[in-house]
């Protein structure tokens, strides 16, 4: 079975804190995405990796970057967190060619 | 871009009742589409999907949708509602053409099962 893992279920940080989520699959996926979750809203794309070292933008971007550098880890760093950042963050991995992904259980994240 | 609206954030049915959750998209190519399971505190789940042929797509659990150009639409379907079905239900889309396989989410739609 892919086992997409994700460094914590739960999270807790204060405002301006740089704030590290990392995910790891097992299964030698090419793309790695991360999402944030949030009622109402669905999943919104955050980036996306389809290489070690290669990233792309995804819907909302801003306050956030990623690091790729191992093909099975995709970290996702909020800079300088906010309490807008609040919020369930769902990491996935996907064969190229494919469109079925798979997810991490998610890590919630509160900003105080 | 694309779009998908999902009507009902939150819908309730009695056990044993049939299930229906509504999918609508927008999208310039003909798409993909998807229906995930979301179970409480956990991470979404794969329930089918259709790519090409056959519109009508069975998926685990007993459920099954039915791609409708024509109504550019995705619905998701089962028969007869057991307990084990409360949870949150994604629409999502993407467009097969596209690097990357992204997929377009609804805002999901959560559904409660009364005894």
């Amino acid at each position: 079975d892919v086992k997409v893992t994700q460094s914590s279920r739960y999270l807790v940080k204060r405002t301006g804190e740089k704030v590290f989520l990392e995910c790891v699959q097992d299964m030698d996926h090419e793309n790695m995405f991360w999402y944030r979750q949030d009622p109402g809203l669905g999943l919104r794309l955050i980036y996306f990796s389809y290489d070690v070292k290669m990233k792309e933008k995804g819907d909302i971007p801003e306050g956030y970057s990623v690091s790729r550098e191992k093909k099975e880890r995709f970290s996702l760093i909020l800079e300088s967190a906010s309490t807008n950042q609040t919020s369930m963050y769902l990491c996935a991995s996907s064969w190229p060619g494919t469109d079925t992904q798979y997810f991490g259980p998610g890590t919630r994240l509160t900003v105080l | 871009a694309q779009s998908v609206t999902q009507l009902g954030s939150h819908v309730s049915v009695s056990e044993g009742a049939l299930v229906l959750l509504r999918c609508n998209y927008s999208s310039s190519v003909p798409p993909y589409l998807f229906w995930y399971v979301q179970y409480p505190n956990q991470g979404l789940q794969l329930l089918l999907k259709y790519t090409t042929g056959a519109t009508l797509v069975k998926g685990i659990n007993g459920f099954e949708a039915e791609f409708k150009k024509s109504e550019t639409s995705f619905h998701l379907t089962k028969p007869s509602a057991h307990m084990s079905d409360a949870a949150e239900y994604f629409c999502a889309v993407s467009d097969p053409g596209a690097a990357g396989n992204k997929l377009t989410f609804g805002g999901g739609t959560r559904v409660l099962v009364k005894p």
